[in-house]
């Protein structure tokens, strides 16, 4: 299957550690990719890679991948950091094409 | 800066067709494959086209055969050719580079930067 699953919201007490999990088949074969996308604004790179950051991206953002599932853990979560996250991963099967998680909405308390 | 901008689109009635635009800047276009990707409030993002920096196409399932990607290197441009719309390809429409590297034998990719977004309504 290239279906990619995630919860559909978690919530997390200002200060403390968030883990949003995704997943999917094609993950056992890709690492993803993670989109940060606030209220009314496009999505934005968070991470990348095995745990890479883009620039400008805080280090309390990191991936991890086990199996089927990877993660993106937010360590120390800032009021900023509410927001919807969404993975993503590739799939060939016989035909190149992308698909994305159906997103997370956290919540910092 | 690296920088994206939509634009084109609007309100179209089901079976119109519409024409994207996505305007580059701050790095090298033709060096890069770029993607169109879709959200609506109902199913998040949704992948829609890739072109290569060859002129390659590919294309997700729901729009194969009614969408037509393609790029402007001397322009910075992409477009993206909408044709036979339905109600249900009404969403935000981003253009968004793609990057990808090899490390070790494992392939990665991703998204970055996307644009703002332009706002495709379909209705009667």
């Amino acid at each position: 299957s290239s279906e990619l699953t995630q919860d559909p919201a978690v919530s997390v007490a200002l200060g403390q550690t968030v883990r949003i999990t995704c997943q999917g088949d094609s993950l056992r074969n890709y690492y993803g990719s993670w989109y940060q996308q606030k209220a009314g604004q496009a999505p934005i790179l968070v991470i990348y890679g095995k745990n890479k950051r883009p620039a400008g991206i805080p280090d309390r953002f990191s991936g991890s991948r086990s199996g089927n599932t990877a993660y993106l853990t937010i360590t120390g979560a800032q009021a900023e950091d509410e927001a919807d996250y969404y993975c993503n991963s590739r799939d060939t099967n016989g035909y190149i094409y992308y698909v994305f998680g159906s997103g997370t909405k956290v919540t910092v308390l | 800066e690296v920088q994206l901008v939509e634009s084109g689109g609007g309100l179209v009635q089901p079976g119109g067709s519409l024409r994207l635009s996505c305007v580059a800047s701050g790095f090298t276009f033709n060096k890069h494959d770029m993607h169109w990707v879709r959200q609506t409030p109902g199913k998040g993002l949704e992948w829609v086209s890739t072109i290569g920096t060859g002129g390659a196409t590919f294309y997700g399932n729901s729009v194969r055969g009614r969408f037509s990607v393609s790029r402007d290197d001397a322009t910075n441009s992409l477009y993206l050719q909408m044709n036979s719309l339905r109600v249900e390809d009404a969403a935000v429409y981003y253009c968004a580079r793609a990057s990808y590297y090899y490390d070790s034998g494992d392939y990665y990719f991703w998204f970055d930067p996307w644009g703002q977004g332009t706002q495709v309504t379909v209705s009667s």
